[in-house]
């Protein structure tokens, strides 16, 4: 089975200050992440994705995500935050079960940035 | 190149009432998902489809939910009768076949349902 925990429900943050978000991830495969952004009465939009490729993987608007296998963990960063990152980010796990391909979203983290 | 698109946006009925939700995926995308995303939590999978075959539909409450995808294409999700807790948001998302590499899911706008 595989899941996908955030660790943080809220994280408030000062623009200009770095993002941190967690997230921790169990697969009994080799697993593809993803971070997926949602702000408010809009769709989800990829924000980058790991495919067993590089470890860091960059993604847009200035946000970066490394996996790491020994911690589980595909933590979600941003050097500098800015007022429009405000949102709602959900980490994502997918792995090929059986010829499909499931996705399971975590539970979310809604980062707030203050002026 | 277009997106995902949903309709209706937004839906209010009344317990024990029907409603269906349609979509229409990117061209060429043969993989189709229906997710609920209830206030507060994560999208939770539905139904996938492959082309117009299911793929996945574990957590589909079928006693009340269905949908179809007669041609590959279109889907629709139906839910008959309604509770007061299917009040959500109703995302479909699409990507391209299995077996293309691993490619991320693209997703419409979702449809907000209101049930009183």
């Amino acid at each position: 089975a595989q899941s996908v925990t955030q660790l943080d429900s809220h994280v408030s943050v000062s623009e200009g200050t770095p993002v941190l978000l967690r997230c921790n991830y169990s697969s009994s495969y080799s697993p593809s992440l993803f971070w997926y952004v949602q702000h408010p009465n809009k769709g989800l939009q990829l924000l980058l994705k790991y495919t067993s490729a590089a470890t860091l993987v960059k993604g847009i608007n200035g946000f970066e995500a490394e996996f790491k296998k020994s911690e589980t963990s595909f933590h979600l960063t941003k050097p500098s935050a800015h007022m429009s990152d405000a949102a709602e980010y959900f980490c994502v796990v997918s792995f090929m079960d059986t010829g499909r391909r499931a996705l399971t979203f975590g539970s979310g983290t809604r980062l707030q940035v203050q002026p | 190149e277009a997106g995902v698109a949903q309709s209706p946006r937004y839906k209010i009925i009344e317990k024990r009432q029907s409603v269906a939700f349609w979509c229409n995926p990117i061209s060429g995308h043969a993989t189709l998902y229906w997710y609920q995303q209830i206030l507060g939590q994560g999208p939770k999978l539905l139904i996938q489809f492959q082309n117009n075959g299911v793929v996945d539909d574990s957590q589909l409450p079928k006693d009340r939910f269905s949908a179809e995808r007669l041609k590959g294409v279109d889907s629709t999700l139906k839910i008959q009768p309604a509770k007061l807790e299917d009040s959500a948001v109703y995302l479909c998302a699409s990507s391209l076949a299995l077996g293309h590499g691993d490619t991320e899911a693209f997703f419409g706008q979702g449809t907000r349902l209101t049930v009183v």
